[in-house]
């Protein structure tokens, strides 16, 4: 399978811990997408990447949420001090560069409880 | 926020024609119409976009209106597998960000 893929699947921590997660994109696909999404709503972006360097931040994207793509290939998204309000789907996505047919192609995403 | 406005929910039978609306009436010129679908517990899916004219592949078709202020999407014969949350989004296509609304659930019935 060379779709996108995340680890882990779920998350369970306790308030006040640090978590990584960690995203690998389709292979040959430059930009890659980290989205939230809570219980009933529609996905909200946090940041992405083309290549190794972070392009964006959503304001979502508190001092506690850090993401890298170091060698241009996977991605960790860290959020430290984790606080109940952090519980969400975490989702990536990847894409060839921006143009008409970029469709994202997104992972089964993370989901993370925090207790 | 979401430039889109979309029923919260609708149901279809099974091997029937499912048509989802979208509201976009302030979408600009150099703006796509995306539509993504949500299953249960999985990351959402790539269905199929346009830009003024209408579209069809393989899973569904986009009939966009000529104002382009709304699109359906059509789902020509639905299964029980379609049962899943869709997403209307308008995106320009050098704009990297896709902002979500709330989405259909669209309940496909035996």
């Amino acid at each position: 399978d060379t779709g996108v893929s995340q680890d882990p699947r779920h998350k369970i921590t306790k308030r006040g811990q640090n978590v990584t997660f960690r995203c690998d994109p389709i292979s040959e696909h430059n930009r890659l997408y980290w989205y939230r999404q809570t219980l009933g709503q529609g996905p909200e972006f946090l940041t992405y990447f083309q290549n190794e360097a972070q392009l964006e931040k959503s304001r979502l994207l508190s001092d506690r949420f850090s993401a890298e793509r170091p060698k241009g290939s996977f991605s960790t998204l860290e959020i430290q001090r984790t606080e109940q309000g952090d519980s969400a789907m975490y989702l990536c996505a990847s894409s060839l560069l921006a143009g008409v047919d970029n469709e994202q192609f997104f992972g089964p995403g993370t989901r993370l409880t925090v207790l | 926020d979401a430039k889109t406005t979309q029923p919260p929910s609708m149901d279809c039978a099974e091997g029937r024609a499912a048509n989802l609306p979208c509201n976009h009436s302030t979408i600009s010129g150099n703006e796509y119409v995306y539509w993504y679908r949500q299953i249960h517990s999985q990351g959402p899916q790539y269905i199929i976009h346009g830009l003024k004219n209408n579209e069809t592949n393989e899973m569904a078709s986009l009939i966009i209106t000529e104002d382009r202020k709304s699109s359906t999407l059509i789902l020509p014969h639905a299964t029980l597998r379609d049962t899943a949350v869709y997403y209307c989004i308008v995106k320009r296509d050098s704009n990297y960000q896709l902002i979500w609304g709330a989405g259909t659930k669209l309940i496909i019935k035996p």
